[in-house]
């Protein structure tokens, strides 16, 4: 089946220590966007692409970083994790939109839950 | 930004039917509603997209009256199953540098036996 993938599910990292995350999907959509949720809060958007295209949200930290290197991958690097970073991580890929009018729904993967200690 | 309003938590039983009702006062022109539910430890699953009127699927409804300030969602008869976070979402489904896809803090379902 089409699906989103991230691993892995469950991450410990030390406090300090880089961490990537990965996610891929064979929706072949054009866009894939990562967000943190933390415990009993509403997803929060980081950063997005569309296609090779990256944007970043205004009050993203500069410690989270991303690639994609290909259409099927899209990774999130936190360069100092801090205590602050432990959360779920969730990868979400849609189709583009072809006009102002016209929208499609995000495919979530089941997230990668990140422990920094 | 069309920021999102629904009511933090409610209760039903099975076999009920729920409405949750999002309030989106300053949702633009070009906004869609779209609503997600979500398990614990599982990422947000959609459910049902409007952008005006009525819209009907397999699993739920969903009510935007004519100057779609708000929107309602309904589950027909409840499970157990249906026990779960439900996200309002409003913007367009494409995240661009104005942030468009603002989660609510979304409304968490109890269904009872």
């Amino acid at each position: 089946d089409a699906m989103v993938i991230q691993n892995p599910r469950y991450q410990v990292t030390q406090f300090g220590k880089p961490v990537t995350l990965s996610c891929s999907q064979t929706l072949n959509h054009n866009v894939m966007y990562w967000y943190q949720q933390k415990s009993s809060q509403a997803p929060k958007l980081l950063f997005h692409y569309y296609d090779k295209d990256f944007n970043n949200e205004a009050d993203t930290p500069d410690n989270f970083q991303s690639r994609r290197p290909n259409t099927s991958f899209c990774f999130l690097d936190i360069r100092s994790p801090g205590l602050g970073d432990a959360a779920m991580y969730l990868c979400a890929t849609s189709r583009d939109i072809q006009t102002n009018f016209n929208s499609y729904e995000q495919y979530f993967g089941p997230g990668t839950r990140l422990t920094v200690t | 930004l069309a920021k999102t309003t629904q009511p933090i938590s409610m209760d039903s039983y099975e076999g009920q039917e729920v409405n949750i009702t999002c309030s989106h006062n300053n949702i633009a022109t070009n906004d869609y509603i779209t609503w997600y539910q979500q398990f614990p430890s599982q990422g947000p699953r959609f459910i049902i997209q409007g952008y005006k009127t009525k819209v009907t699927n397999e699993v739920a409804s969903l009510f935007i009256p004519a100057d779609r300030k708000s929107s309602t969602l309904s589950l027909p008869r409840v499970s157990l199953s249906d026990t779960a976070v439900y996200y309002c979402l409003v913007g367009l489904n494409y995240g661009g540098s104005q942030g468009n896809l603002i989660f609510g803090k979304g409304t968490k379902l109890s269904v009872k036996p």
